[in-house]
């Protein structure tokens, strides 16, 4: 079965970059997307498409994804931006989610 | 501006039935796919299968194969998840979502159900 991996945890300093990453095998592919999650909150859509931002989504998170690799990356990180991020793909009729990562911002 | 209502907590016995239904408005329903996923306690998102309600055609995990039916009911824009012979292990929080079809990215996500599943 396909799989997704991403790194357990990324910390970032406030306003620098943070860069999440997602493997998987011929993932680019296939279109990946991002989801935001608080804690005590449902996911939400960050990043569709590789690429693409949902309305209200702030410019500073952006996506790419080719090759084996997606990566989400968030410009001038902000304490709000502290959250677990899954990625998402479906192959072969399934979707399926990375293990997720926390992002710190310290 | 779309809402995905779930149906509240259930606490059920190993062996039984839970049934999670999940209300959409400020949208057309029968357009797009529902979808259901599922997070245990600290855990990582689990996909558990979808539906297009204007087809009724489903996908499911093949985790779930057997033990999962998803129905939707267009004239009322509701849609349903039944997990039957529970165990400890489903003890979640199950999501139901909005994708244009149950494969794709989702956009829309009711607040979650927390199903427990203790003798």
């Amino acid at each position: 079965s396909y799989e997704l991996t991403q790194p357990p945890s990324v910390s970032v300093s406030p306003g620098q970059t943070a860069s999440i990453t997602c493997s998987g095998d011929k993932l680019g592919d296939k279109y990946a997307c991002w989801y935001q999650q608080k804690p005590g909150q449902s996911p939400l859509l960050v990043i569709y498409q590789d690429s693409e931002r949902p309305s209200g989504i702030p410019e500073r998170f952006s996506g790419s994804n080719s090759g084996n690799t997606a990566t989400l990356t968030i410009s001038g990180t902000q304490a709000m931006d502290e959250a677990d991020y899954y990625c998402q793909a479906w192959d072969s009729n399934t979707v399926v989610f990375g293990g997720g990562t926390k992002l710190t911002v310290l | 501006q779309v809402q995905l209502v779930q149906s509240g907590a259930e606490v059920k016995k190993p062996g039984s039935s839970v049934k999670v239904s999940c209300k959409a408005s400020g949208g057309t329903f029968s357009s797009y796919a529902i979808t259901w996923v599922r997070q245990a306690p600290g855990q990582g998102l689990e996909w558990m299968g979808g539906i297009i309600p204007i087809f009724g055609t489903t996908n499911f995990a093949q985790k779930f194969q057997g033990r999962v039916t998803i129905t939707a009911d267009e004239s009322t824009s509701t849609a349903y998840m039944e997990l039957r012979r529970l165990r400890s292990e489903d003890t979640a929080v199950y999501y139901c979502a909005r994708g244009e079809t149950p494969l794709t990215h989702f956009d829309y996500w009711g607040q979650g159900t927390l199903v427990t599943v203790s003798s």
